[in-house]
């Protein structure tokens, strides 16, 4: 398995430009999970789905942030308009199905963000 | 609210064995988690905790005490390779909640 791809590695942008991530979950796994990882904050949960439902956005900074997942494949966050705070390494990660409450996250190469 | 406590870096010599602590404060705890990251890459899973007590799993043992809101990692024969950020992480209902992390530097 190739494992939980994340796109781009790194994007640089301007202030006030949107940006776009993307993620491809291990295929089989139900739950999908998006962090970001910076030096002050350590690694912040935003947002998670099951079965392609939002479960928890509780995260989600503010409204300028969005995410979809429109099938089991794939899922994308939307940061319009981006600030430079938003500068982050941002991760993606999946969980396979089932009972057992000992299921690992299984995260991506995550997309390093640098706003300008 | 929640809470994850842990010491922001550590150093230790090869060969060595070290321990880092980690507590917590939160409501529905279903389990804790560590999980390795070394500088410029993803954080891989370590180790898993439910129940009170020691978890082995070759150089590395987790241990957990519900009552005291504490759990440790603990690292024997340290290699070069074991420097990187260790990081608790408490799962509450479905969703995990990482700490901070530690930062560990083996040393020659």
């Amino acid at each position: 398995d190739a494992g939980v791809i994340q796109s781009p590695r790194h994007e640089v942008t301007e202030m006030g430009q949107e940006v776009t991530l993307r993620c491809k979950p291990i295929s089989g796994h139900n739950s999908l999970f998006w962090y970001r990882q910076t030096m002050m904050r350590g690694l912040e949960l935003l947002i998670y789905f099951n079965n392609n439902v939002p479960i928890d956005d509780s995260g989600m900074p503010e409204d300028r942030f969005s995410a979809k997942m429109p099938n089991a494949s794939f899922s994308t966050l939307k940061i319009q308009p981006s600030e430079p705070r938003d500068s982050a390494v941002y991760f993606c990660a999946s969980r396979e199905p089932g009972a057992a409450l000992g299921e690992k996250l299984f995260f991506g190469s995550g997309t390093q963000l640098s706003v300008l | 609210g929640q809470n994850i406590d842990q010491p922001t870096e550590m150093t230790a010599t090869e060969g060595a064995i070290v321990q880092i602590n980690c507590t917590y404060q939160t409501s529905g705890f279903n389990g804790l988690f560590w999980y390795q990251q070394h500088a410029g890459e993803a954080p891989t899973f370590l180790s898993y905790n439910v129940l009170d007590g020691l978890e082995e799993k070759g150089r590395f043992s987790s241990f957990l005490s519900r009552s005291k809101g504490y759990s440790y990692l603990l690292l024997k024969e340290l290699q070069m390779k074991d420097s990187a950020s260790y990081l608790c992480a408490v799962r509450i209902y479905n969703k995990l909640i990482f700490g901070a992390g530690t930062r560990l530097a083996v040393h020659p």
